[in-house]
C-alpha cells in the first residue's frame, strides 16, 4: 500500500483532457514538499515529466501541467494523444520516521 | 548526454549478498545526490536509498534499514549498493538515478539508467 494514493487507471479519447491525482496527507504533500511526476513507457526506465510540483524539464510538452493543493497533487494532460499511453507516477518526501522518498502506486494511461 | 549504466545484478540464494554499481557519464558527478529505486516487473516503483553530492548525507527505505549500504566514490563518478541478508521480496529491477540537487531528498530525478535485475531465489 502506497503512502500517496493514486486511481489505478485513467483513460480517454485521443484529444481529451484527463487529470490524475496524487492524495497524500501531512507528512509529505500537506507540509509542502514539492511533488514531482514520472511518465514510464511499457519496458522503459521512468521518465521526470513534471518537476517542483509544476515545473517542465525541457522537451517536455506543454500539454502536461501540474498542481498542488493541501495534501494533494495532480497532473493534467490536455489533448492526450497515443503516445501518452503510460504509468504515471507521483513522487514526494515524507517526513515521518527518518524521511523517505515516497512514490505513488502508479496509474496506467489508456487512450481508447 | 548524460548516462547512467548500472550493473552487478543476478541471480542470488536467500540470505546472499550483492553489490550493484552505476558508473555515471556526461556530467559533474559530484555535483549531484544520487537515488536507487527499484521495480518488481509489472509493479509500482519503490525507493531503496539516497546519497548526497558527497556523500555525507544517507537514507534508507525502512524495508532495507540494516541491510543495504549505499555508498558513491566520485573520483570514479560511480555509485554503489551494497546488498546483504537478501530476501525473496528484494526480486526487483534496481534503477540509479540522478537528483536535481547537492541533496537526495527533495527534488526530482532528472535521469534514470535502465536498471539491473536482482533475482533473489533458492
Amino acid at each position: 500500500q502506497s503512502v500517496l494514493t493514486q486511481p489505478p487507471s485513467v483513460s480517454g479519447v485521443p484529444g481529451q483532457r484527463v487529470t490524475i491525482s496524487c492524495t497524500g496527507s501531512s507528512s509529505n504533500i500537506g507540509a509542502t514538499y514539492d511533488v514531482h511526476w514520472y511518465q514510464q513507457l511499457p519496458g522503459r526506465a521512468p521518465k521526470l515529466l513534471i518537476y517542483g510540483n509544476s515545473n517542465r524539464p525541457s522537451g517536455v510538452p506543454d500539454r502536461f501541467s501540474g498542481s498542488r493543493s493541501g495534501t494533494s497533487a495532480s497532473l493534467a494532460i490536455t489533448g492526450i494523444q497515443a503516445e501518452d499511453e503510460a504509468d504515471y507516477y507521483c513522487q514526494s518526501y515524507d517526513n515521518s520516521l527518518s524521511g523517505s522518498i515516497v512514490f505513488g502506486g502508479g496509474t496506467k494511461l489508456t487512450v481508447l | 548526454e548524460v548516462h547512467l549504466v548500472e550493473s552487478g545484478g543476478g541471480v542470488v540464494r536467500p540470505g546472499g549478498s550483492l553489490r550493484l554499481s552505476c558508473v555515471a557519464s556526461g556530467f559533474t558527478f559530484e555535483d549531484y545526490g544520487m537515488n536507487w529505486v527499484r521495480q518488481v516487473p509489472g509493479k509500482g516503483l519503490e525507493w531503496v536509498s539516497g546519497i548526497n553530492w558527497n556523500g555525507g548525507g544517507t537514507g534508507y527505505a525502512y524495508s532495507v534499514k540494516g541491510r543495504f549500504t549505499i555508498s558513491r566514490d566520485n573520483a570514479k563518478n560511480s555509485l554503489y549498493l551494497q546488498m546483504n541478508s537478501l530476501r525473496a521480496e528484494d526480486t526487483a529491477l534496481y534503477y540509479c538515478a540522478r537528483i536535481q540537487s547537492l541533496e537526495w531528498e527533495l527534488s526530482g530525478a532528472d535521469y534514470w539508467g535502465q536498471g539491473t535485475l536482482v533475482t533473489v531465489s533458492s
